[in-house]
């Protein structure tokens, strides 16, 4: 079957890294996905992956896919407290097919 | 325009009502997504249109009922709802040229 899995909780101070976790079973997954959701808003697109490269940087995110261990991280540098929301990592196959999504790891940033 | 707009944001309905909510985004994308979402879940796939036809349908009951006018909007017509089905229902589009998947705000529905 296709699992995707997330830790459910992470806490850092405020100007330290945070580093969120993602394993995901489907080989064939074409992009992965994070997507950040503060509370009562919809889901922001932070960053996504094509399942060729191993790594991607934009601004404090990097990205990290292990294709082979099927593990794909989010590194959030100098963390701050508005970066306090559920992320949600996801991969999909290919346009037009499911978006398949962990289950969410609450960051709380402590100030 | 990276945006896909939903309305109504904020919808709230009888069991016996018919309402409709509404996605639509400019960007050219031709995958179209329906899902919903219960708090602190993740959110969970309904629909897919690819090139304005249903593609995916995943075991949705026959009240919630799509629709893909054309390319640029996606309906989802509401009817005998349950209170159960109330909830954030998100919609989503993608570009299948870079593989960016762009969700709405989100109608979140309440069924009394």
């Amino acid at each position: 079957g296709e699992d995707v899995e997330q830790s459910l909780f992470l806490s850092v101070r405020e100007g330290d890294s945070s580093v969120i976790n993602c394993t995901y079973t489907d080989s064939s997954s074409t992009y992965l996905y994070w997507y950040k959701q503060e509370p009562g808003a919809g889901l922001q697109l932070l960053t996504y992956i094509f399942s060729n490269m191993d790594m991607k940087q934009d601004q404090r995110l990097t990205v990290l896919l292990n294709k082979k261990d099927k593990h794909l991280s989010l590194r959030i540098a100098d963390t701050q407290t508005g970066d306090s929301a559920i992320y949600f990592c996801a991969e999909i196959k290919n346009a037009g097919n499911m978006l398949t999504f962990g289950g969410g790891t609450r960051l709380m940033v402590k100030p | 325009d990276t945006e896909v707009t939903q309305t109504p944001k904020h919808l709230v309905m009888g069991m016996t009502n018919k309402k409709s909510l509404k996605c639509e985004q400019h960007m050219g994308h031709r995958a179209m997504y329906w899902y919903k979402q219960k708090a602190k879940k993740p959110p969970e796939l309904m629909f897919v249109y690819s090139y304005e036809k249903l593609s995916i349908n995943e075991s949705v009951p026959s009240r919630f009922s799509p629709e893909c006018p054309n390319s640029s909007l996606l309906n989802l017509h509401l009817h005998a709802l349950q209170p159960e089905d109330s909830a954030l229902y998100l919609c989503a589009s993608t570009d299948e040229a870079t593989g960016e998947l762009f969700f709405g705000e989100g109608s979140r529905l309440t069924v009394l």
